[in-house]
């Protein structure tokens, strides 16, 4: 069956270190990876996307890897900050078309100070 | 601001009531998808509508449906509400490829605020 996994369900860092998420999918194969960032009782914010023929995409501290023989994507947050603090969460499509996006169930993200 | 609107922004009804949730798509953007969130379910994937015609469906139960308008706002409806219903619903818009193959060829999408239903 069709799976994407998100690494842990919460992760814990100290303010200025990198926070790494780990998104694993099987029985897919995506055209894009979407990372999307979530606070509590809003809708998600999309933040970065990566293609399959991609490797690796930058946006200010914000850095994607994506690995389709692993079947993977990681998502680092440099010199993390308490405002960082958030549910993410990795969506991809299914190599088609149609724009439908399947998301995992996200990964909560706490820095403190 | 992602420029999707919901309305309304809560709702609290009772069991076996019907409901209607309301979206307005960013400017431009002719798909519309639907989402629900629940605290043991995540964020799945309902249905999507493309310039007002259904384009994919998920996991929508029968007793709910869509529509998106000639203007592309969209309504669901949730009808012979649950207690299991209660959850937040959220509506998201993208640029899609659509048939003609123009435009990006990736699905970024913007999601509204969301209507959190209550059914008591």
């Amino acid at each position: 069956s069709q799976k994407i996994e998100q690494n842990s369900e919460a992760l814990n860092i100290q303010e200025g270190k990198t926070a790494t998420l780990t998104c694993n999918y099987t029985n897919y194969s995506p055209a894009y990876l979407q990372w999307y960032r979530q606070d509590p009782g809003r809708g998600p914010v999309f933040l970065l996307l990566i293609r399959e023929n991609e490797k690796e995409k930058r946006k200010e501290r914000l850095k994607v890897t994506f690995d389709t023989t692993l079947k993977q994507s990681l998502f680092h947050i440099t010199a993390s900050q308490p405002a960082d603090s958030a549910t993410y969460l990795c969506a991809l499509d299914r190599g088609s078309t149609l724009g439908r996006l399947y998301f995992g169930r996200g990964t909560q993200l706490t820095v403190w100070p | 601001d992602s420029g999707v609107t919901q309305t309304p922004k809560h709702l609290i009804t009772a069991t076996g009531q019907r409901v209607t949730l309301r979206c307005s798509p960013r400017s431009g953007d002719l798909s519309v998808y639907w989402y629900q969130q629940s605290l043991d379910q995540g964020l799945q994937f309902l249905i999507q509508y493309y310039n007002g015609e259904e384009r994919a469906k998920g996991n929508i139960l029968e007793r709910f449906s869509a529509q998106q308008f000639p203007d592309l706002h969209s309504e669901l409806n949730l009808s012979s509400l649950e207690l299991g219903d209660s959850a937040l619903y959220f509506c998201a818009s993208s640029v899609d490829l659509g048939t003609s193959g123009r435009g990006p060829a990736y699905n970024e999408q913007f999601f509204g605020p969301g209507t959190r239903l209550t059914v008591l």
